[in-house]
């Protein structure tokens, strides 16, 4: 039982590229989020999915998209990198709101240059 | 604005010390809050919920509506408790809404 495993866990890139950050549970959860950790800013929540075929903006979305195509994934997506998105990227999942209980991913440390 | 505060970015004691980590919050209405802890080289995780009163690992949290306060406290501390810990409400969409965090340090 893997839980939540996120790929790639490093990557480097240069302003203005493009890349995909994969989360994937396999604890049939329907509440999926990313949310990106900096020094001194705690975790914040970028996008989040109540569902398949459903996203939502957190607290910083500006930068980023989602899709949740199907159930156990969620992908988090880079559309033109820029040096403020350095972060490292957390996906969580869980089964429910009320229950409150988040299950992680290792993270995944992204620079852009 | 719903807002969650820790004030404290490092708080060191000694083994075997009280320790109170704060957390107060911002919020209408009474939300559910819930503390999580990240040990070096672990997964973030849930370490408890106030809704369920437990204690865990020796840790209680008590919800203070009145200062809209939810802090973490451990009559004694051990080394082991080395983390940094985040106390989160759920907001009133579906997510939770983390703190800053604080970094605790158990010293021998």
């Amino acid at each position: 039982n893997a839980g939540v495993t996120q790929t790639p866990k490093f990557r480097v890139l240069k302003t203005g590229q493009s890349m995909t950050l994969l989360c994937a549970q396999d604890m049939n959860h329907e509440y999926m989020y990313w949310y990106r950790q900096d020094p001194g800013m705690g975790l914040r929540l970028i996008h989040y999915s109540v569902g398949e075929g459903t996203t939502a903006k957190g607290e910083v979305p500006d930068g980023y998209n989602v899709s949740r195509l199907k159930k156990q994934n969620f992908l988090l997506g880079l559309e033109s990198a820029a040096p403020s998105q350095t972060s490292v990227y957390f996906c969580a999942s869980s089964y429910s709101k009320g229950i409150g209980e988040l299950f992680f991913g290792e993270g995944s440390r992204l620079t852009v240059l | 604005a719903q807002r969650v505060t820790q004030p404290e970015k490092l708080l060191s004691v000694f083994k075997g010390a009280p320790v109170e980590l704060k957390c107060n919050y911002s919020y209408s209405g009474s939300p559910e809050l819930f503390w999580y802890v990240q040990y070096s080289r672990q997964r973030l995780q849930l370490l408890l919920r106030h809704i369920s009163r437990e204690s865990i690992k020796g840790f209680t949290a008590d919800l203070n509506k009145g200062e809209t306060s939810f802090h973490l406290k451990k009559p004694f501390a051990q080394e082991e408790d080395s983390a940094m810990y985040y106390c989160a409400p759920l907001n009133s969409g579906y997510a939770l809404n983390f703190g800053k965090g604080t970094s605790l340090l158990v010293t021998p």
